[in-house]
């Protein structure tokens, strides 16, 4: 069964810093692309981050780009979102997410989220 | 950006009833177009992509169409399961999401 699971959620103060991990079993994650999806009260889901199986292409939504990193670790099947510079409405439950097809893509898997705080 | 508004925002409904909503594009993203049910407190779940193609061991009572910009997931005969929240999302070009619809008793 595939699976996604997120951990690194927390509590933190705005400018501060946090780092998201997935952590993929069931399938071949190295032969997947990967996204962050988060979903906030205020503004629904929101795409946030992209990269390919081999990490050769990367993106970011524009709410993100310059503060976040996407990254990944086939070997240890583990999937990463570090974030710089928190915001407030950086505030929301993340989700790691297969991609189904090419760059843009639907989600055919998801985990269970891990929920950020952006908070004084 | 492409927008991706759907309707009603919330709907309500009984067990065994058919319901249909609707997602539209601000602009052509052609059959780019996936549905998820989000149950409360759980992750979305894909249940339909390029706009009417079932996701495998999804149930045959959720159906999609699509009309040039305007798409619609219809949910014949509602079971309890189904009282959720659907989201339309284009994957065109923003992988945007509408805001969502709440299917209510």
């Amino acid at each position: 069964e595939w699976q996604l699971e997120e951990s690194g959620g927390d509590l933190v103060k705005p400018g501060g810093s946090l780092r998201l991990s997935c952590a993929a079993s069931g399938f071949i994650f190295s032969g997947y692309n990967m996204n962050w999806v988060r979903q906030s009260p205020g503004k629904g889901l929101e795409w946030v981050a992209f990269i390919t199986s081999r990490s050769d292409d990367i993106e970011y939504s524009d709410s993100v780009e310059g503060r976040f990193t996407i990254y990944r670790d086939n070997a240890e099947n583990l999937l990463y979102l570090q974030m710089n510079s928190l915001r407030d409405d950086d505030s929301a439950v993340y989700y790691c997410t297969t991609g189904a097809g090419g760059r843009v893509a639907y989600f055919d898997v998801w985990g269970r989220g891990t929920l950020v705080t952006v908070s004084s | 950006d492409i927008q991706m508004t759907q309707s009603p925002s919330t709907l309500s409904a009984s067990v065994g009833d058919r319901v249909t909503i609707t997602c539209r594009a601000s602009q052509s993203i052609k059959s780019w177009l996936a549905w998820y049910q989000q149950r409360p407190g759980k992750a979305p779940h894909l249940l339909i992509y390029r706009a009417s193609v079932l996701q495998s061991a999804g149930p045959s009572r959720f159906s999609g169409s699509e009309s040039g910009t305007e798409f619609n997931l219809t949910i014949s005969n509602l079971q309890p399961e189904d009282f959720a929240t659907y989201y339309c999302q284009e994957y065109s070009k923003h992988r945007t999401f509408g805001q969502g619809t709440k299917v209510e008793v």
